[in-house]
């Protein structure tokens, strides 16, 4: 079955740097990547959504890279703050709706 | 507001007490989706619906039913809880045809089956 990996397990960044989580992604085509933000006993949030004829997207602090070569995607949150303290959930979109997650990433930013 | 309610949040049930979960959304969204998460294993698509009457299994559908009657809700089904479908379960929405589409997740049900 399709696997997508998210190679940290848990981040820890210090409050203002930037914050980069790694998504990497199954070899399908067309690829749609989605990033969700959970909070602990939440429903995911969504944030972004990626297409691989996209190199790059961005939402206020928020940016996403595509990198088709390397089949990752990077997910930068930049002048981190303890509110951006959270799970990040990278999804590949394989048609139809079908969202297959990784096990996410626990960011800490740390004051 | 747009939303997805689940009901209950928190359950306690028993081995083979028959328990259904509710998910309602007021999108008018065709395609719903039941996840499971469980710790290390992320996110598991249990069963998903394109539309009413239209449902199909996702990646872990053994011990659960699903039905689709009306537009707005997807009920999940447990006719026989056992103790490894303890979890915490998420119902999901979004359009369906030509996305891909944004998913709207429900705030979560917390299953414990002793």
């Amino acid at each position: 079955s399709q696997k997508i990996e998210q190679n940290s397990e848990a981040l820890n960044i210090q409050e203002g740097k930037t914050a980069t989580l790694t998504c990497n992604y199954t070899n399908y085509s067309p690829a749609y990547l989605q990033w969700y933000r959970q909070d602990p006993g939440r429903g995911p949030v969504f944030l972004l959504l990626i297409r691989e004829n996209e190199k790059e997207k961005r939402k206020e602090r928020l940016k996403v890279t595509f990198d088709t070569t390397l089949k990752q995607s990077l997910f930068h949150i930049t002048a981190s703050q303890p509110a951006d303290s959270a799970t990040y959930l990278c999804a590949q979109d394989f048609g139809n709706e079908k969202l297959t997650f990784g096990t996410g990433t626990r960011l800490t930013i740390i004051p | 507001e747009a939303q997805v309610t689940q009901n209950p949040r928190y359950l306690i049930t028993v081995t083979g007490k028959k328990l259904t979960v509710t998910c309602s959304q007021n999108m008018n969204h065709e395609y719903m989706s039941w996840y499971r998460q469980d710790p290390g294993l992320g996110l598991r698509q249990i069963y998903y619906s394109m539309n009413v009457e239209v449902t199909d299994k996702g990646d872990v559908p053994e011990g659960y039913k699903v039905s689709r009657k009306e537009k707005r809700n997807f009920p999940l089904i447990l006719e026989s809880p056992s103790p490894n479908q303890t979890s915490l379960y998420f119902c999901a929405s979004s359009y369906y045809g030509t996305g891909p589409y944004e998913q709207y997740f429900g705030p979560g049900t917390r299953l414990t089956v002793t």
